[in-house]
């Protein structure tokens, strides 16, 4: 059974380092074709992805974030890390990871249950 | 990258009835790679359809999904009191992934 958490800050301020991790269970990050990968969804807005990482340590990121983003895993933690730089109160959203299975394109049959962050002084 | 139109925006419809649901890709969506997710208020999406017209698993077969190209459909054959919610199509044929805005199911 896949199941995947997400763990961070509820609340950070304008410019600061928001860092969630995703922890999950029935699958391993080591193996070939599956990913793990980021989405957000601000209050009440449509779903955004943000980036990507896959079991090769190949990682993808939103071209119009990209800038901001940082995607790294822990195998042996079975944890995903993703941190975002210079916060803003347009990045107030919940934060979701998910399970991209293999082989082909990236899509996502698992997701945690998000985690909502506010962005705010 | 590729921007997805959904459309209605809302639709309203009892249970019982057919409800067809689109999706329109400004570039055609290579390989028919396109996902549709069911969400409801205060939970994670769940994946209804890959590849177009594929069922995840454990998907009712009351869901279906077609198009190819730049237009697709998602249709629910007879509604459930369980099948309100908001639905999203996703490609994932081109880089980077991008998401519809949605389409709210409501009761009439």
């Amino acid at each position: 059974q896949i199941t995947l958490k997400e763990s961070g800050p509820t609340l950070v301020k304008p410019t600061q380092t928001l860092t969630l991790t995703c922890t999950f269970s029935g699958f391993s990050l080591s193996t070939s074709g599956v990913g793990v990968g980021w989405i957000r969804q601000p209050p009440g807005k449509a779903l955004e992805w943000l980036a990507l990482i896959y079991w090769d340590d190949d990682k993808r990121y939103s071209p119009s974030l990209k800038s901001r983003l940082t995607i790294t895993k822990d195998t042996s933690k079975n944890q995903v890390v993703l941190t975002m730089t210079n916060m803003d109160p347009v990045d107030t959203a919940t934060y979701y990871c998910a399970h991209r299975p293999p082989p082909d394109g990236v899509l996502f049959d698992y997701w945690g249950q998000g985690t909502l962050v506010t962005v705010s002084s | 990258e590729i921007v997805l139109t959904q459309s209605p925006a809302t639709l309203s419809l009892s249970p019982g009835e057919r409800a067809t649901l689109s999706c329109g890709a400004s570039q055609s969506v290579s390989s028919s790679y396109l996902a549709w997710y069911q969400q409801k208020p205060g939970l994670a999406p769940r994946l209804l359809i890959y590849d177009a017209s594929s069922r995840a698993t454990g998907i009712p077969d009351r869901f279906s999904g077609s198009g190819s190209g730049t237009d697709f459909t998602l249709t629910i054959s007879r509604l459930e009191p369980e099948d309100f919610a908001v639905y999203y199509c996703q490609q994932y044929g081109s880089s980077p992934i991008t998401f519809g805005q949605g389409t709210r199911l409501e009761i009439k």
